[in-house]
């Protein structure tokens, strides 16, 4: 089965830095990576897909890289309402999901 | 645009089975896209459950299989979970959601709001 690793576990940033999410998958999934944003007692919506397609109407500050098995979230210009955790998702031969990163505003 | 709805028993006894439905409103589910369940334990990560397409194909978590059965209603537009013997571990809020992509290697979008699910005696 796939494993999915992102770090850091949480983090604490300014409005205004650039923030990075990193996820490694177990194996080789090519570019089949999706990330989320779930707020505090909130669903989770979808940002990117297949790595670094940005979701219509998702914020350009959002941005995803990386082929399997490493990939890369950013946030640009951190916002307040950025404070979130953020989840990585792999769908080749099997779906899993990562640990999640918790995005905080200082 | 497309909406998901769960729906289901809030409690359920250990050992019993645990049956939510998934009421898909603004979109016919035989018109494409894949149909999931994911869940996530109080405080704890996301785990994705399963996935069906309106054809009847499923494709399980394989930690669940055992013990998870997907089905579709195209009729009434739904598809629902049916997950047997739970125990505490499976407490948590259950979302339906619609699937992108091909033969259960899915994305998710949209969610619905969710549903919790606790399981006790």
């Amino acid at each position: 089965d796939i494993q999915m690793t992102q770090s850091p576990s949480s983090l604490s940033a300014s409005v205004g830095d650039t923030v990075t999410i990193s996820c490694r998958a177990s194996h080789a999934i090519s570019n089949s990576l999706a990330w989320y944003q779930q707020k505090p007692g909130k669903v989770p919506e979808l940002l990117i897909y297949d790595a670094s397609t940005l979701r219509s109407g998702v914020s350009f500050r959002f941005s995803g890289s990386g082929s399997g098995p490493d990939f890369t979230l950013t946030i640009s210009s951190l916002q307040p309402e950025d404070a979130a955790t953020y989840y990585c998702q792999s769908y080749n031969s099997g779906l899993a999901f990562g640990g999640g990163t918790k995005v905080q505003i200082k | 645009q497309v909406q998901l709805q769960e729906s289901g028993p809030g409690l359920v006894k250990p050992s019993e089975t645990l049956s939510l439905t998934c009421a898909v409103s603004g979109y016919s589910i035989t018109s494409g896209y894949y149909w999931g369940w994911l869940r996530q334990p109080p405080g704890k990560g996301l785990e994705w459950i399963g996935t069906i397409y309106h054809d009847g194909n499923t494709y399980y978590n394989p930690s669940l299989k055992s013990r998870v059965t997907l089905s579709v209603d195209t009729p009434k537009n739904q598809f629902s979970l049916n997950l047997a013997s739970v125990t505490a571990a499976d407490t948590a809020m259950y979302y339906c959601a619609r699937g992108s992509g091909w033969n259960g290697d899915n994305w998710f979008d949209p969610w619905g709001q969710g549903t919790q699910v606790t399981v006790s005696s």
